[in-house]
C-alpha cells in the first residue's frame, strides 16, 4: 500500500540556519514524490517534485529535496531559513498504479524564529 | 490567469443537514480532486473527477458525493452531516496529461458542523 510519513509534527529553526523537513514513503513501482507548502488560510502550493533523474531536486523559494531510494526518503532542505518560510509543509506520493491518486503526509509545521 | 476558486469560504451547518461545496478549476484543467483536511490528519483523498466522470474515490462513506459539470467545475455534497465532518475541504485541479502530475489547490472551504 502507498503511504507517506512525516515523523515530525513541528520543526523549529533559527533564521539563517539550515532546515530539514523529513519525509519517508512506501510505494509500489517507481516513486513520484512531491512537496507542497501551505500558508495560513491558503491552499497548498507546489514546491518541487521528483520523477526521475538526479537525486537532488531544486524547487521554488530556494528549497531542494534529496531522494534516497535505499532509505525510501525524500527530505526537504534549505541552506538558510527565512522567517517567511514558516508554514505547513506536506510531502506527497503518487499512487504507482492509479496515476491520479495522491497520498499526503500529515504535515510538518515549520517555525523559523528571527 | 485565475487560480482554483472555491466557495463558500466558510460554511456552518448542524448535524443531519446537507452541505454543498463548489470548485472552479483553472481554465483548461479537466481533472478536479477533493480532499478533506482535518486537524492533525493531513490531507485525505476524497474524490477525483475527470471529463465529467468520477474516476476514483477515497475511503469515505457514500454520503460524500459530488459531480463535475460540462465546464469542469465541481460540487462536493455531504449528506447527513456528522460532527467529525468538520474540516477544511480543499479542491485541486490539474491537466489530464499524466506527465504534469502537479495539482493546483484552492484556498478551501472550512465546514463547521455544530
Amino acid at each position: 500500500a502507498q503511504s507517506v510519513a512525516q515523523p515530525e509534527d513541528q520543526v523549529n529553526v533559527a533564521e539563517g540556519n539550515p532546515l530539514t523537513v523529513k519525509c519517508t514513503y512506501s510505494v509500489s513501482g517507481n516513486p513520484y514524490l512531491f512537496w507542497y507548502v501551505q500558508y495560513p488560510n491558503r491552499g497548498l502550493q507546489f514546491l518541487l517534485k521528483y520523477i526521475t533523474g538526479d537525486n537532488l531536486v531544486k524547487g521554488s523559494y530556494g528549497f531542494e529535496a534529496e531522494f534516497n531510494k535505499s532509505q525510501t526518503s525524500f527530505h526537504l532542505k534549505k541552506p538558510s531559513a527565512l522567517v517567511s518560510d514558516s508554514a505547513l509543509y506536506f510531502c506527497a506520493v503518487r499512487d504507482g498504479e492509479r496515476i491520479n491518486k495522491f497520498y499526503f503526509g500529515s504535515g510538518t509545521k515549520l517555525n523559523v524564529k528571527p | 490567469e485565475a487560480g482554483v476558486t472555491q466557495s463558500p469560504t466558510h460554511l456552518i451547518k448542524t448535524r443531519g443537514q446537507q452541505a454543498t461545496l463548489r470548485c472552479s478549476p483553472i481554465s483548461g484543467h479537466t481533472s478536479v480532486y477533493w480532499y478533506q483536511q482535518a486537524l492533525g490528519l493531513g490531507l485525505q483523498f476524497l474524490l477525483w473527477y475527470d471529463e465529467g466522470e468520477e474516476r476514483n474515490r477515497g475511503n469515505f462513506p457514500p454520503r460524500f458525493s459530488g459531480r463535475q459539470f460540462p465546464n469542469y467545475s465541481s460540487e462536493l455534497n455531504v449528506n447527513a452531516l456528522e460532527l467529525e465532518d468538520s474540516a477544511l475541504y480543499l479542491c485541486a485541479s490539474s491537466p489530464r496529461t499524466v506527465a504534469k502530475n502537479i495539482q493546483y489547490f484552492g484556498a478551501g472551504t472550512r465546514l463547521s458542523v455544530l
